[in-house]
């Protein structure tokens, strides 16, 4: 299985500090996104990194990929009490193909 | 709102009873995801469909799981006899599918199925 499973499974952090999140996966892959999700809600798209990539930036997120290492880090530079919610990594093996994801990463942003 | 749709969004029902979903998916998407999530867990991958060809099921849809894409543009997500362990929400995602387009699969907002 290329089941994406990140780490730490929960985060506490002040508002205003950075929260760095990690992602690591199996087999080879086509690309990995990156999801966010609010308690009781639907998935909101973060980021999609293809497997020839290796960081993108959108706002305050800043995604790497090492595919030498099948692992990629998600890091949202000063959080905001709003970024409380679930990250999940899902990669996929091929372009289009389903997404296999962890358990996510819960982050609590205290005011 | 990410442009994909999901009816109903709650459903309580009784165990033995069918329940269906529906999920119309981003105008001009080819490809629909069906996936479950229980609490304190990731999704997990049910089935897929470019345009109305059901391409993959998981070993997790049981022979009381169907589901459709008649006409290649909403889907539906019929559960028959219903169990207490198929209490979940079920979440549904469209991607474009098409060569050279964005692989990014958009969520609906899931129905949230509660067998009692």
């Amino acid at each position: 299985s290329q089941q994406g499973e990140e780490d730490p499974q929960a985060l506490s952090i002040q508002e205003g500090e950075n929260a760095t999140m990690n992602c690591s996966y199996k087999t080879s892959i086509n690309n990995l996104q990156w999801y966010r999700q609010n308690s009781g809600r639907g998935l909101v798209h973060l980021i999609l990194i293809r497997s020839n990539e290796r960081e993108k930036h959108s706002g305050r997120l800043r995604v790497t990929l090492d595919t030498s290492k099948k692992s990629s880090s998600l890091l949202i530079t000063a959080s905001r009490a709003a970024d409380t919610a679930s990250y999940f990594c899902a990669p996929s093996k091929a372009a289009g193909n389903k997404l296999t994801f962890g358990g996510g990463t819960r982050v609590l942003v205290k005011p | 709102d990410t442009g994909v749709s999901q009816d109903p969004r709650h459903k309580i029902t009784k165990r033995g009873q069918n329940v269906t979903f529906r999920c119309d998916p981003i105008s001009e998407h080819n490809r629909l995801y069906w996936y479950r999530q229980t609490l304190g867990q990731g999704p997990e991958f049910l089935t897929y469909f470019q345009n109305e060809a059901q391409l993959e099921k998981s070993r997790l849809l049981s022979d009381r799981f169907s589901a459709e894409r008649p006409k290649g543009s909403f889907s539906t997500l019929e559960i028959q006899r219903t169990e207490q362990g198929d209490s979940a929400m079920y979440l549904c995602a469209s991607s474009s599918g098409l060569a050279g387009y964005s692989d990014t699969q958009y969520f609906g907002p899931g129905t949230r199925l509660t067998v009692l």
